[in-house]
């Protein structure tokens, strides 16, 4: 029944590490989205893809790429990660690369000790 | 730099009572969005509103768009405990509807 679907929910991992967060919608949307969202709850974009392809790349370190295989997914998988990239990632889409609303996963927690 | 302020930063009230948030934004745009957030969830869309329009109403909500002072509100009336929840304005960057900023949102908490 989720409409956009992320795992994770939680992840705890140390400095260093890589790891992989999956996104998945089942609205048949054509663009998908990452969003951060730090402690202060300030949300920010931070990649747009739509039929697969990258349309939105906002001001990102090279350590975080994003991976449509199909329009139902984007991953983001993340190199050495970093105390800094602790956050709540946000996975969204919509139909249409210029056409809201947009609709959210429930989040990744990512904790970096 | 953000495009979207919201103010107050939090609200309390009682149940019943009306909520007013604000949000103040810089440059021009096609329309402003509010969502909505409950704690440890993800962002939910409320209204969206364009730019030719002054106000909008959603059951209970009620937004406005003053282009001229690059403000909206969102009110929402008749309280219940269920809205106590972060809520957020966005707007688009430049010419890319999909590239949305928001602001910090306004933390409002409902007691019943």
């Amino acid at each position: 029944d989720t409409a956009v679907s992320q795992t994770p929910k939680y992840l705890v991992t140390q400095m260093g590490n890589d790891k992989s967060i999956k996104c998945e919608q089942n609205l048949g949307h054509d663009t998908m989205y990452w969003y951060k969202q730090d402690s202060k709850k300030f949300l920010k974009i931070m990649f747009s893809y739509n039929n697969k392809e990258l349309i939105i790349n906002e001001t990102v370190p090279n350590r975080f790429s994003p991976k449509s295989p199909d329009k139902a997914h984007l991953n983001l998988h993340i190199n050495s990660l970093e105390l800094g990239d602790s956050a709540v990632y946000f996975c969204a889409s919509s139909q249409g690369a210029s056409a809201p609303p947009q609709h959210f996963g429930d989040g990744t927690r990512l904790s970096i000790l | 730099s953000q495009q979207g302020e919201e103010d107050p930063q939090a609200l309390s009230i009682q149940e019943g009572e009306n909520a007013t948030m604000n949000c103040s934004y810089k440059t021009s745009i096609n329309n402003l969005q509010w969502y909505r957030q409950n704690s440890g969830r993800g962002l939910v869309h409320l209204i969206l509103i364009r730019s030719n329009e002054r106000e909008k109403h959603s059951g209970r909500l009620r937004v406005t768009l003053d282009t001229s002072k690059k403000s909206s509100s969102l009110l929402i009336t008749a309280s219940r405990a269920a809205d106590t929840a972060s809520y957020f304005c966005a707007t688009a960057r430049g010419g890319s509807q999909g590239n949305l900023i928001f602001g910090k949102g306004t933390k409002l908490s409902v007691k019943p």
